[in-house]
């Protein structure tokens, strides 16, 4: 059985650039989802998926950010000209369900991302 | 609004000793509440749920009971051991919201030989 998973685990970038990370979720997990983490700090919500339709995103999420997930499998977040406020933990989480609250998420280790 | 407030830590303890971690919540409707824990270097795993008011979420000697009349959700364990050295996340997920989670802020364990 095999879990969410991430990649790359670590990133290291200067401002300005662009980064791209990639979420692998539960195979027949049809709902994938972004948070944010930042030291010392729980999980924020940035964005969900329902199969391939993003349904919400977070304030949180500015222009910079896009999110996609083409063929409802793996997901995509990119961060365009990135700044050092985006120095965090990007968390996918996935969970199989048609829509109950009550739903578990299975999270993946994370994204380490800093801009220098 | 949808929030979860937990105690601040960092909290010590010794091998064997009583553990509670205190969360409280607001929440429009009824919602569910999760504890995750983070073990150094590994991501957030469930440890337990609770998905209405008096349920009783168990897991590896951890407990917590879900309190509508309270607004609260604390994690109890009896004795704790080293390996339980983690972070510690209350979460809810309430109706109509999108299914995201609210997390508190963690509370950081150690337990000492």
């Amino acid at each position: 059985d095999t879990g969410v998973s991430q990649d790359p685990r670590h990133k290291i970038t200067k401002r300005g650039q662009n980064v791209t990370f990639r979420c692998d979720p539960i195979s027949e997990h049809n709902r994938l989802y972004w948070y944010r983490q930042t030291l010392g700090q729980g999980p924020e919500f940035l964005t969900y998926f329902q199969n391939e339709a993003q349904l919400e995103k977070s304030r949180l999420l500015s222009d910079r950010f896009s999110a996609e997930r083409p063929k409802g499998s793996f997901s995509t977040l990119e961060i365009q000209r990135t700044e050092q406020g985006d120095s965090a933990m990007y968390l996918c989480a996935s969970s199989l369900g048609s829509g109950e609250y009550q739903e578990t998420q299975y999270f993946g280790p994370g994204t380490r991302l800093l801009v220098l | 609004g949808n929030s979860v407030t937990q105690m601040e830590g960092p909290v010590t303890l010794s091998e064997e000793a009583f553990l509670t971690i205190n969360c409280t919540y607001t929440a429009t409707g009824y919602p569910s509440l999760f504890w995750y824990v983070q073990y150094p270097g590994e991501g957030l795993q469930l440890l337990l749920k609770a998905t209405k008011a008096d349920d009783k979420g168990s897991n590896k000697g951890f407990e917590a009971t879900y309190r509508k009349e309270t607004t609260s959700f604390h994690l109890e364990k009896g004795s704790v051991q080293v390996s339980d050295s983690a972070v510690y996340f209350c979460a809810l997920s309430a109706p109509n919201t999108g299914n995201q989670f609210y997390f508190g802020t963690g509370t950081s364990l150690t337990v000492i030989p």
